[in-house]
This record gives C-alpha cells, sequence and structure tokens, in this order.
C-alpha cells in the first residue's frame, strides 16, 4: 500500500469554518497529490506537489491551499469551507523517489462533508 | 492537451460472462498507460499498466494491450464474477518529464450471479 494514511477519514464541519487534511507517506516518494471525487466527475485535481516546498495548482484548486514542509506530509486546507466543498478526498503518490512512473497508490479517502 | 476517454457506464453484465471496456486517449508522443479499479468505498488501486507499444499489461485475469495505431487501451476479461463489480478508470501519464497522469472519467461495472 505504499505506506499512505489519510487522516480524518470522515469530517463533518459548518460552512466558514477551516478545514485540514492530511496526507502521510512512509517510503520518501517525491510526487505527491490532492484529488477530490464527486458523482459524475470522476477524480479531478486540486493541487500536486513534486518535492519539499514545491506545489503547484491543479483544475480545481480555487479555495484549497497545500503545503508540504516535508518529504512525508502533504496538507490540504480548506481556509473556508462551503457546502461545495463536500466531496471525498483522495492523497496519492506516485511510485518513485525522483523519476515519475504515472503508477500513483491512492490512499482511502477521507469524506468531508459541509453542512 | 492530454485526454482519456472511457465508455459510459454502468456495464451490467451476468456472472461469467466477458467483459470489455473500452478506452482510447490523446496524447503527444508516447505515454504510459494504465487501469486502476475502485471498489466500493476505497480508494483506486492499479489493476494493469502497459508503457510501450504493443506491451500487454495482465492482472487478476484482466488484459489490456496497447495500440498506438488505434490509440486504444481497452480492458478485457474472459470470464467476470460478482467480486469485480467495481469502478474502473483508464489512465495515462504522457512522456517528457510530465507530472502529472491524465484520468478518464471511470466506467462502472456491475455482476450480478
Amino acid at each position: 500500500d505504499a505506506g499512505i494514511t489519510q487522516s480524518p477519514r470522515h469530517k463533518v464541519t459548518e460552512t466558514g469554518t477551516p478545514v485540514t487534511l492530511r496526507c502521510h507517506q512512509t517510503e520518501n516518494h517525491r510526487y505527491m497529490y490532492w484529488y477530490r471525487q464527486d458523482p459524475g466527475h470522476g477524480l479531478r485535481l486540486i493541487h500536486y506537489s513534486y518535492g519539499v516546498k514545491d506545489t503547484d495548482k491543479g483544475e480545481v484548486s480555487d479555495g484549497y491551499s497545500v503545503s508540504r514542509s516535508k518529504t512525508e506530509d502533504f496538507l490540504l486546507t480548506l481556509e473556508s469551507a462551503t457546502s461545495s466543498q463536500t466531496s471525498v478526498y483522495f492523497c496519492a503518490i506516485s511510485v518513485g523517489q525522483t523519476s515519475n512512473t504515472g503508477e500513483l497508490f491512492f490512499g482511502e479517502g477521507s469524506r468531508l462533508t459541509v453542512l | 492537451g492530454d485526454s482519456v476517454t472511457q465508455m459510459e457506464g454502468p456495464v451490467t453484465l451476468s456472472e461469467e460472462a466477458f467483459l470489455t471496456i473500452n478506452c482510447t486517449y490523446t496524447a503527444t508522443g508516447y505515454p504510459s498507460l494504465f487501469w486502476y479499479v475502485q471498489y466500493p468505498g476505497e480508494g483506486l488501486q492499479l489493476l494493469l499498466k502497459a508503457t510501450k507499444a504493443d506491451d500487454k499489461g495482465s492482472n487478476k485475469g484482466f488484459e489490456a494491450t496497447y495500440r498506438k495505431e488505434t490509440t486504444s487501451f481497452h480492458l478485457e476479461k474472459g470470464s467476470v464474477q460478482v467480486s469485480d463489480s467495481a469502478v474502473y478508470f483508464c489512465a495515462l501519464l504522457s512522456s517528457g518529464g510530465s507530472y502529472i497522469p491524465t484520468f478518464g472519467r471511470g466506467t462502472s461495472l456491475i455482476v450480478h450471479p
């Protein structure tokens, strides 16, 4: 399973509150991703990281920020949660310490509900 | 830009039927191609991959062949089981140093006993 864990697995919060989701890996893989999955939309990339302190936006980055201060942790923050951010969030890593193989391992997902 | 197109679902089959899920792609160069499977309540798992033309990826009875001439990577299984019920995603990673895999929308497979 490439040693990837997400926390929390489930969270219910209120509109306007900040939320941070954590993705932790134990194998020093360079590339990490945050996706959201919604019915009818498949997987959509929010942000990704290609190294410590190196991050970039995906296709649905508005309202989200990320940080990667060390290799093993990739944090996704919703500064002020909205109901449209109710979703299942998946973290993924690309196998390979240096190059990107495109072979992704996914976490088990974090289900977020914004009331 | 890169894109992956999968057949719309759901695909509904009886146990032991033959499965094909179509996947075609648009990409420059020679991408790597992947099939992922997502069981209910879980994250995606890599099912199989192929990295060059005419390669065949296989795993758990599933197969897919990288067809450069038709830009396709169709997923097949000779005899499906109820336990194969899941959502299947086709994906690619372009050659040339891309960081971002491109996913299809996913195809739901329902297998009845």
